[in-house]
């Protein structure tokens, strides 16, 4: 099956600049999240869809970033303005519903670089 | 509320000999655990993972954990290191139902020596 797809692989901006990345996940899968991996850390949790709506989101800087999943397939992540402090890789993972212990799926990650 | 403690950031062993990644974990429910691996410039790939099936868990590359509620810890082993097991290794923790979002911990970094 295919895998989740996230695109670009890599973006580079100046700060104040405003950037979007891009998930498709595995489908059939309803849950889709959204982690940022700073370099040197592991992944944090920054969003979390069921279908097309936020199941989690407590972690989002949301005075700078957001995120829809229209028609519950898709989903796009905006930061505006960026930070020098949001490079990180941002990575895209699906899950299915129903799945107990795993089924999660990441996908490779979109490499940011804020300058 | 869920968190993940490694407690080594960096384990540095020469091949062919033991290692030992080790892991506790803090969690309200019964947790999922799991170890995932990230080659240099790669994805995270799944190690191994805990249900609440055997409490032995064996994964791929020879790599193993073992679940101990009474010490809340999940340490990943190898018998026998190879050059190619050098990476970053995460210890994570989740909800078996539910958000079952999941929680990383910061990571150990394994060097393999010649």
């Amino acid at each position: 099956e295919a895998g989740v797809a996230q695109s670009p692989r890599y973006k580079i901006i100046e700060k104040r600049q405003s950037v979007a990345f891009w998930c498709n996940p595995i489908s059939g899968h309803a849950t889709l999240y959204w982690y940022q991996q700073i370099l040197g850390q592991g992944p944090k949790l920054l969003i979390q869809f069921q279908n097309n709506g936020v199941v989690d989101d407590s972690q989002l800087p949301k005075d700078r970033f957001s995120a829809e999943r229209l028609k519950g397939v898709d989903s796009t992540l905006k930061i505006q303005p960026a930070k020098l402090e949001d490079s990180a890789v941002y990575l895209c993972a699906s899950s299915p519903v129903t799945v107990q212990g795993h089924g999660y799926t990441f996908g490779s990650g979109t490499r940011l670089t804020v300058v | 509320a869920q968190s993940v403690t490694q407690l080594d950031s960096h384990v540095s062993v020469s091949e062919g000999t033991p290692v030992l990644l080790r892991c506790n974990y803090s969690s309200s429910y019964s947790p999922s655990l799991f170890w995932y691996v990230q080659h240099p410039n790669k994805g995270l790939q799944l190690l191994l993972k805990y249900t609440s099936a055997a409490t032995l868990v064996k994964g791929i590359n020879g790599f193993e954990a073992e679940f101990k509620k009474s010490e809340t810890s999940f340490h990943l082993t190898k018998p026998s290191a190879h050059m190619s097991d050098a990476a970053e290794y995460f210890c994570v923790v989740s909800e078996r139902t539910g958000r079952r979002a999941l929680t990383f911990g910061s990571g150990t970094r394994l060097q393999v020596q010649p």
